[in-house]
């Protein structure tokens, strides 16, 4: 089983909602990410946990808080967003995070968030 | 502050062409580059480079890294209308991946 599974696939939630998007993979990998992707842009590192600890947070506002519960689930909790938070968020799984030869990540279908 | 700049940005060709994509990169503690194709949702991986002038093939698809000049090229011979999508670079540094903005390839018939 090589995917990754992401819940929504779209979610529109206005600007004092709570919401948490979801993505889950069993294919043993230890490193989890959570992108977010604009229009016509490259996915922008958002947080990278590696064995369940948050390894890197990229400066993130803290209206988005990730948690991930187990070495397989991955959660990213929203609270109070702005409209232009509105972007196809991306769950990806890699092997491992820190290695010496690089890491091939393997990325959910997305949830394709709207903020009113 | 490391950079991946990929060129064209877009580029439109026919069935049957050969396209050669490019990446470039400057970044420190370099472990690997990869390509990934991005059409209507996620970005598929297609191949991972760690090391100089060996090159890595997949059917039409191959690349090559040149550790010393910082750079990558993805080819794909006789394209075809499936081929259209956006392909990505990433450069992998530390735990982290950075990718360029992308080359949209539209291949018509």
């Amino acid at each position: 089983d090589t995917e990754v599974t992401q819940t929504p696939k779209h979610l529109v939630m206005g600007m004092t909602n709570k919401k948490s998007l979801k993505c889950e993979q069993h294919m043993g990998h230890r490193a989890m990410y959570w992108y977010k992707q604009k229009a016509k842009k490259p996915p922008e590192l958002m947080f990278v946990y590696s064995y369940e600890k948050l390894s890197i947070n990229e400066s993130v506002p803290s209206r988005f808080s990730p948690e991930c519960p187990n070495s397989s689930l991955l959660n990213l909790h929203l609270h109070a967003l702005q409209p232009e938070d509105s972007a196809l968020y991306l769950c990806a799984s890699s092997q491992e995070a820190w290695t010496v030869w690089g890491y091939e990540q393997y990325f959910g279908p997305g949830t394709r968030l709207t903020v009113t | 502050e490391d950079k991946v700049v990929q060129s064209p940005l877009s580029l439109v060709v026919h069935e049957g062409d050969t396209v050669t994509l490019n990446c470039s990169y400057e970044v420190t503690n370099f472990r690997s580059l990869l390509w990934y194709k991005q059409e209507k949702k996620a970005p598929t991986f297609l191949f991972m480079l760690t090391s100089s002038g060996i090159e890595k093939k997949s059917g039409r698809l191959s690349s090559i890294l040149d550790k010393k000049e910082l750079f990558s090229i993805l080819n794909i011979t006789a394209t075809q209308t499936g081929d259209s999508a956006i392909y990505l670079c990433a450069v992998v540094i530390q735990g982290k991946s950075t990718f360029g903005d992308g080359t949209t390839l539209t291949v018509k018939p």
